[in-house]
């Protein structure tokens, strides 16, 4: 089977930076997918990586070890609409099967 | 360009009722996949269709079926529903496969009384 585990929340202040990380066990692993979901809204694409590294997006970088099966995502510049909660998602198999995670709820405060 | 769309937006059923939920993908878009989400949790893989056909599923029970039309708009049916099939059930479509970037729609919130 597959697996993720992510911390359940996080707090930080606005202007600071934030580290979500995301550890995994899966066969068959193509990908980590990183997503955004605010309150009432849907999931939306944030960051992908297939290889080794860091992959930046703006305020938003994603970075992953395929040896370590480990992955984190990385918000810059906090702002309050960054509220939300953050979900890892790993791409295994044949098809476009995400796998979530349970999600991390990020808190920013004044 | 009209993003991946949901109906209807809520729905509340009685047990062992059931319900069809419907799915338009976003624009260019041919495969569909299926997902449920509980309050509090991840999105759990339901199923995916890909030209007309289910082409993968989850670890979800015969009552959970679904279907793909030729214009790759898709439905998601529920049989015999249960308190437990209360949920927040999202669509998201992709261009093709594998694609690690899937769009979702606002989903449909299904409470079961």
């Amino acid at each position: 089977g597959q697996s993720l585990e992510q911390p359940s929340e996080v707090t930080a202040v606005e202007g600071a930076i934030v580290q979500i990380n995301c550890t995994y066990q899966t066969s068959g692993f193509y990908g980590l997918s990183w997503y955004q979901q605010h309150d009432g809204g849907a999931p939306t694409f944030l960051s992908y990586n297939a290889l080794d590294g860091l992959e930046e997006t703006g305020r938003f970088s994603s970075f992953l070890s395929r040896s370590d099966s480990y992955g984190y995502l990385l918000l810059q510049e906090l702002q309050m609409k960054d509220s939300a909660s953050y979900f890892c998602a790993v791409i295994a198999g044949t098809a476009s099967k995400l796998t979530f995670g349970t999600g991390t709820r990020l808190q920013v405060t004044l | 360009d009209a993003g991946v769309t949901q109906s209807p937006t809520h729905l509340i059923k009685t047990r062992g009722q059931q319900v069809t939920l419907r799915c338009s993908p976003k624009s260019g878009h041919d495969t569909v996949s299926w997902y449920q989400q509980a309050l509090g949790q991840g999105p759990q893989f339901i199923f995916q269709y890909y030209e007309e056909e289910e082409r993968q599923r989850g670890n979800f029970p015969d009552r959970f079926s679904g279907h793909q039309f030729p214009n790759y708009s898709s439905e998601l049916n529920v049989n015999a529903l249960l308190l437990g099939d209360s949920a927040l059930y999202l669509c998201a479509s992709s261009p093709g496969t594998p694609s690690y970037e899937q769009y979702f729609g606002p989903g449909t919130r299904l409470t079961v009384t």
